[in-house]
């Protein structure tokens, strides 16, 4: 089954610099590929995702990078906030069954 | 708008009892519905997902139970608790054909504690 690395477990950036994180996946016919941000004690949320038909996404500060032939994507936090900090997990998946495959998630420290 | 509620929001249990964890969304027909576990500080591993009432697909095998008793609801049990049972328990839902195709909105998540 597919199998999705996240590289980096913990990521600390200053405030108004970039962050990336980098995922790596395994199956070839995985198409959908969203982003989730965990606060500590909370709950997933959604922050953005991209799908195979197209390399780059943006949405305000976040920016999504897709590798097909690499099986790699990207996620670009710019001018990042300390309301930033949290755990960013990557996922995968085919679009025509019900399995998601996340990633070990990476924690983001922005420090003022 | 649509809301998913958990229940209970934590949990305090003994190992060998019982466990009954549930999850109802309103605001939404026949949505697709999703258990995941969460080691604390770990990844989200799937355990159960429906696409419609009375069918429950299984993903991983963890002496756990799910079953849609209502288009609205998701429960999560188990007869005899295990240690290694403990973590976070999140329901979701998504709106698409399956989750290969839509984003997965989280409730808020339930706090196991097996002793």
């Amino acid at each position: 089954g597919e199998k999705v690395e996240q590289h980096e477990s913990t990521l600390s950036v200053r405030e108004g610099d970039s962050a990336v994180i980098n995922c790596t996946y395994t199956d070839t016919a995985s198409s959908y590929f969203p982003w989730y941000k965990q606060e500590a004690g909370k709950s997933l949320h959604f922050v953005i995702d991209i799908r195979s038909n197209v390399d780059r996404k943006q949405s305000q500060r976040l920016i999504v990078l897709l590798d097909k032939k690499a099986k790699r994507f990207s996620l670009h936090i710019t001018a990042t906030q300390p309301e930033d900090s949290a755990i960013y997990f990557c996922a995968a998946s085919r679009n025509s069954n019900n399995r998601i495959f996340f990633g070990d998630g990476t924690q983001l420290v922005v420090k003022p | 708008a649509q809301t998913i509620h958990q229940w209970p929001v934590a949990e305090i249990k003994a190992v060998g009892s019982p466990l009954s964890l549930g999850c109802t969304i309103k605001g939404k027909s026949s949505p697709n519905l999703y258990w995941y576990w969460q080691a604390t500080g770990g990844t989200l591993q799937q355990l159960f997902y429906s696409i419609t009432v009375g069918q429950v697909e299984s993903v991983v095998q963890l002496n756990l139970s799910a079953s849609r008793p209502k288009d609205d609801q998701f429960i999560l049990s188990t007869e005899k608790l295990l240690l290694s049972h403990s973590g976070f328990y999140l329901c979701a839902w998504s709106d698409w054909g399956g989750a290969g195709t839509g984003q997965l909105y989280f409730g808020e998540g339930s706090k196991l504690t097996v002793l």
